[in-house]
């Protein structure tokens, strides 16, 4: 099986720009999840969508937002970009919602 | 909520070395146990899981037990080679019902160097 492809792999911004995200997951998936890593912060869970419903969420403001498509695949937009937005972000799926999670290579984004 | 705490890093060892990263959780209910590797410049690898008290994650030559006793999930090889040099994280998933299911709550992370 193929495993989580997320696109794409880098980004650069300038802030109060907006960006998408794309996350595909594993073949037979329906939950997917989204985590922020940074070096100050480490791994924060962004939210998580099952069956095209977001079922639960982290602690981020409203510029950060994403939706599930029936084909399970993912995207996460974040407007208004910050500088510190900058961060890897990582996709990860699973086949149900308490199961091992499957990550994807992350898209490294640089707000300036 | 729910928390995970790892031992503090980074971890320097000589090959063949055994190799001990200490993790221990907060949580309600039932949670489920993982620990993740991360190589430079890639995403997280699942490297095994438990999801009950008593069982035994093992994958690779590493293995880890979930202690419900001790709230713990210690990391464990006994010969660690130069190619196991990344990052480690312990996590944990939110059982059903509570407020946490569906997401992980990550440690902070292990940074593991092997000598040779």
């Amino acid at each position: 099986k193929a495993g989580v492809t997320q696109t794409p792999r880098y980004l650069i911004k300038t802030r109060g720009q907006q960006v998408t995200l794309s996350c595909s997951p594993i073949s037979g998936h329906r939950s997917v999840s989204w985590y922020q890593q940074t070096p100050g912060q480490g791994l924060q869970f962004l939210f998580e969508y099952f069956s095209e419903t977001q079922r639960n969420k982290g602690n981020f403001p409203g510029r950060f937002s994403g939706r599930q498509f029936s084909n399970s695949r993912s995207e996460m937009n974040v407007s208004t970009l910050e500088l510190g937005d900058s961060a890897l972000y990582l996709c990860a799926s699973s086949s149900e919602r308490q199961g091992a999670r499957y990550f994807g290579p992350g898209t490294r984004l640089t707000v300036t | 909520g729910n928390s995970v705490t790892q031992m503090e890093g980074p971890v320097t060892l000589s090959e063949e070395a055994f190799l001990t990263i200490n993790c221990t959780y907060t949580a309600t209910g039932y949670p489920s146990l993982f620990w993740y590797v991360q190589y430079p410049g890639e995403g997280l690898q699942l490297l095994l899981k438990a999801t009950k008290a008593d069982d035994k994650g093992s994958n690779k030559g590493f293995e880890a037990t979930y202690r419900k006793e001790t709230t713990s999930f210690h990391l464990e090889k006994g010969s660690v080679q130069v190619s196991d040099s990344a990052v480690y994280f312990c996590a944990l998933s939110g059982s059903a019902g509570g407020t946490s299911y569906g997401k992980l709550t990550f440690g902070q992370g292990t940074i593991l160097t092997v000598h040779p």
